[in-house]
């Protein structure tokens, strides 16, 4: 089992529409949780970190967790086609020393 | 400075070659990480510096791998007898205290391609 899975996509939603984009997470100690952006060719972008169950909200982007089921997710409302991009979760991985553990990441692409 | 700052920003080198990376954090973090990407990959942690303490290298591949820093400041990412599978982005990320709980900021990557 990976320690953090993402579906890879592509994830297609329609401009305006919700994109939901899901991250599983395999250490049950993990404690802080992050979502990074990365356009094509460029290098990831944080547009999200989240600490405690339930959800937080900034702007277009609500991040959610669920520890007890181990899963995070970012729902992105309003979609638009700037958000295509590949979404990456991050996660902290207590017994393997101070560095995040990222996914594969999810490409995202809103279409017109 | 304002951002982290990688160079170059791309380097072809024949395979066997050395090569060096370097990195230059946001002034004032202490944490200081590489991650390699292969295409259409995820991020490979290669090694990790946090202030003065002995660095985390559990990530690097092979001993052709080496990387310094010193203090708080600039890192360079060494990779000797350079092969064709080390063909990827090299990016360098820092954080204020521990990345684990503040998230890193990336530097814009090297592209290495080795032919």
């Amino acid at each position: 089992q990976k320690e953090v899975e993402q579906n890879s996509g592509p994830l297609s939603v329609p401009e305006g529409a919700i994109a939901s984009l899901n991250c599983t997470y395999s250490d049950r100690g993990s404690q802080s949780f992050f979502w990074y952006r990365q356009y094509s060719g460029k290098s990831p972008e944080l547009i999200m970190f989240i600490y405690s169950n339930g959800d937080k909200e900034d702007g277009r982007f609500t991040a959610q967790l669920n520890k007890a089921s181990q899963y995070v997710s970012l729902l992105i409302r309003d979609s638009q086609p700037s958000d295509s991009a590949t979404y990456l979760c991050a996660v902290n991985n207590p017994g393997g020393g101070n560095k995040l553990t990222f996914g594969t990441g999810t490409q995202l692409k809103v279409e017109l | 400075g304002a951002g982290v700052s990688q160079s170059p920003s791309n380097k072809v080198t024949e395979k066997g070659k050395d090569v060096e990376l370097r990195c230059d954090p946001i002034s004032g973090h202490t944490a200081l990480y590489w991650y390699r990407q292969r295409l259409g990959q995820g991020l490979e942690f290669l090694i990790y510096f946090q202030g003065n303490s002995a660095p985390d290298k559990s990530g690097l591949p092979s001993d052709r791998f080496s990387a310094e820093r010193t203090g708080e400041s600039v890192s360079t990412l060494t990779i000797q007898r350079t092969q064709q599978e080390d063909s990827a982005v090299y990016l360098c990320a820092s954080s204020q205290g521990q990345g684990t709980w503040y998230g890193y900021t990336f530097g814009s990557g090297t592209r290495l391609t080795v032919v």
